[in-house]
């Protein structure tokens, strides 16, 4: 069974920086695209990063590129997303989630920018 | 970006009665091997969203028989034969050919 444990949110001031991981268990995580989507409190999905099995591809959305970046330690069968510069509107629940059809979610950590 | 559309915004829905929402992407979604990525996703309150229906009309494992799912291009539509107390929540169709994007959502509740 393919297991997502999210983890690595907190309150952080704008412009600051917070590391999120996401431990994979029950799937050949080092074939497998990973990506992370967010949600922001009581609004819709965004995605905002994909990499691929071996890192050669990473997207980003928009509204993150240049603030934040996706990796991965196959070794650990883990995905990270280093997030800097946040600002008041990167508040939000953040999942990992599977591939590009996101076909199976972490239970979501919890990102707060606020001073 | 591709911008999904879903109708309507909110649904209340008697018990053993069918429901449906319907979902308009604002271009094709037929990639390039011939695949067509449109997803349904369910999001109880307070969980994590989980998909449902996968590449238009495959349902996941687990997945109860009364969700269905249909289109093809831009169009696409879920249904659901006969609402339970448990398909409650928010309902989210997201395409995964381009860049992937969701829906607003649909909140299902029971009248």
């Amino acid at each position: 069974e393919m297991q997502l444990v999210d983890s690595g949110g907190g309150l952080v001031q704008p412009g600051g920086s917070l590391r999120l991981s996401c431990k994979a268990s029950g799937f050949t995580f080092s074939r497998t695209w990973m990506s992370w989507v967010r949600q922001a409190p009581g609004k819709g999905l965004e995605c905002v990063a994909l990499v691929r099995s071996d890192e050669a591809e990473k997207h980003y959305a928009d509204s993150v590129r240049g603030r934040f970046t996706v990796s991965r330690d196959n070794a650990k069968n883990s995905l990270y997303l280093q997030m800097n510069s946040l600002r008041v509107e990167d508040t939000a629940v953040y999942y990992c989630t599977v591939g590009w059809s996101l076909d199976s979610w972490g239970q979501g950590t919890l990102v707060t920018v606020s001073s | 970006d591709v911008v999904m559309t879903q109708s309507p915004l909110s649904l209340s829905v008697t018990l053993g009665q069918p429901a449906s929402i319907s979902c308009r992407a604002s271009q094709g979604l037929v990639s390039g091997d011939g695949n067509t990525y449109l997803n349904w996703f369910h999001q109880r309150p307070g969980q994590s969203p989980r998909r449902l229906i996968h590449e238009v009309s495959k349902r996941d494992s687990g997945v109860p028989d009364r969700f269905s799912g249909s289109g093809s291009g831009t169009d696409f539509t879920l249904k659901i034969s006969r609402v339970e107390a448990e398909d409650v929540g928010t309902y989210y169709c997201m395409q995964g050919t381009h860049w992937p994007t969701f829906g607003q959502g649909t909140k299902v509740d029971i009248k």
